[in-house]
């Protein structure tokens, strides 16, 4: 099925270093949402953008919705352990389905 | 953020036996569901999505007889994987959304391993 790109795929950083992922797509999306899972979880919903240039921040992260509705983006600051995860974009059109990106592996060295 | 419950969360099976998971939500009425199925280390891939009270839409490839799903009410769908093979072992998620055109909420997940 379809997929959005999400980058990095995976990354290391030192714990208190700020975090930046993007996701991108070749069509328009109406919503963009980023959900982050733990292993052996399903995911959680962390910030859900509904318009073109939102900017939406919850606590440490803060997440826009790309000017052309085909991207976003979300920044994780001053990082802690606990941030490790996987982090997935997914876009909604607004037909009852969810696309989901491939998600950004985050590992947070202490 | 609304509540999810998937049940089992975890459930071993043996070959050619049928397994049912259970989705629900408890704060809100779930007007569409949606299965998901996720490989180690890949994204979740959409199976089916379901509205209450009507048949489920599955997505190309994936086999309506095999992967039965109920949605009789508006917090209750189950994913029945019938006569299970071991290449049905994955992790199975649900998630629910109260119109289709919110956030979409999921479940815990349920860890299918057939042996």
């Amino acid at each position: 099925g379809q997929q959005l790109n999400q980058s990095p795929q995976s990354m290391f950083i030192q714990e208190g270093e700020d975090v930046s992922m993007n996701c991108t797509s070749s069509s328009i999306f109406n919503t963009w949402l980023w959900y982050k899972q733990d292993p052996g979880e399903g995911p959680v919903l962390l910030i859900a953008l509904y318009k073109a240039g939102e900017l939406t921040s919850n606590g440490r992260l803060t997440a826009q919705f790309g000017i052309t509705r085909k991207d976003s983006f979300l920044n994780i600051s001053a990082s802690i352990p606990s941030d490790v995860g996987i982090y997935f974009c997914a876009g909604h059109k607004g037909t009852y389905k969810y696309i989901f990106g491939t998600g950004t592996r985050l590992k947070v060295l202490a | 953020g609304a509540v999810v419950s998937q049940h089992p969360s975890r459930v071993i099976c043996k070959s050619g036996t049928s397994v049912k998971i259970e989705c629900r939500s408890l704060d809100f009425q779930a007007t569409t569901m949606f299965w998901y199925r996720q490989f180690p280390k890949q994204s979740l891939m959409l199976m089916a999505t379901s509205n209450e009270g009507s048949k489920a839409t599955y997505e190309q490839g994936v086999e309506k007889d095999k992967f039965l799903i109920n949605h009789a009410s508006l917090t209750l769908s189950t994913l029945t994987v019938t006569s299970a093979h071991p290449e049905d072992s994955s992790f199975y998620i649900c998630s629910a959304s109260n119109d289709g055109d919110t956030e979409a909420f999921f479940g815990q997940g349920t860890r299918l391993t057939v042996v």
